[in-house]
């Protein structure tokens, strides 16, 4: 079935160091879309990705798309507390019409 | 303009109840969306519907199903409820209109957090 894995599950970092989430998919992607979900909130879309190799930045969060369209990365660059939540990848698999999300990364930032 | 309005944000329900839950999506757009998101299992997708049609469907049993009305609002159904439906089940409506792979940004709403006992 179509699966998008996402690494690490948890990840819990000291405010100002950095911060990177990864997701894999089984089958090429046309596109790739990251949400954040605050505790207790919902999810909020952050980024779309379409293009091969595309590398994206917002502030202190940069985004890239693998090369072969079946991976990507969000980073984040000298964390803060309010960067704390879980961040989703999600993407078409194999051309379908669903967005199918990963499971997410849950951030914890100590202050 | 207002953002996706779920209601009821929260409720409680014991097993075999039957449950209907109500989305208004952002005006103007047509594609709903319906997830389940636990802890275990993630966001995982229900359904989506548009111009009063299901489009797509995940995979889950018969119980849970849905509808969309002609100004675009939307509901879903679940009969027979199990302990293992209690979940927050978010909505999301979207721009889309044509098929074709999914793309463009999913707008949610804040969620109804349902409880079976």
């Amino acid at each position: 079935g179509q699966q998008v894995m996402q690494i690490p599950q948890y990840q819990h970092v000291q405010e100002g160091e950095d911060f990177t989430t990864y997701c894999n998919s089984s089958t090429t992607l046309s596109n790739i879309q990251w949400y954040k979900q605050r505790p207790g909130g919902h999810p909020v879309f952050l980024i779309q990705l379409v293009k091969s190799g595309e590398v994206k930045k917002q502030k202190r969060l940069t985004f890239q798309f693998g090369e072969a369209k079946k991976n990507s990365s969000l980073h984040i660059t000298a964390t803060q507390t309010t960067d704390v939540g879980t961040y989703f990848c999600a993407g078409p698999q194999g051309g379908s019409e669903k967005l199918v999300f990963g499971k997410g990364t849950k951030l914890t930032v100590n202050p | 303009k207002a953002g996706v309005t779920q209601t009821p944000r929260y409720l409680i329900k014991t097993r075999g109840q039957q449950v209907t839950l109500s989305c208004s999506p952002i005006s103007g757009h047509r594609s709903v969306s319906w997830y389940q998101q636990t802890p275990g299992q993630g966001l995982q997708f229900l359904f989506e519907y548009f111009s009063e049609t299901q489009r797509n469907k995940g995979n889950f049993p018969g119980r849970f199903s849905g509808r969309q009305f002609s100004n675009s609002r939307s509901e879903m159904n679940v009969s027979t409820l199990e302990l293992g439906d209690s979940a927050l089940y978010l909505c999301a409506s979207s721009l889309r209109t044509s098929g074709g792979p999914w793309t463009g940004e999913l707008f949610f709403g804040e969620g109804s957090r349902l409880t079976v006992l």
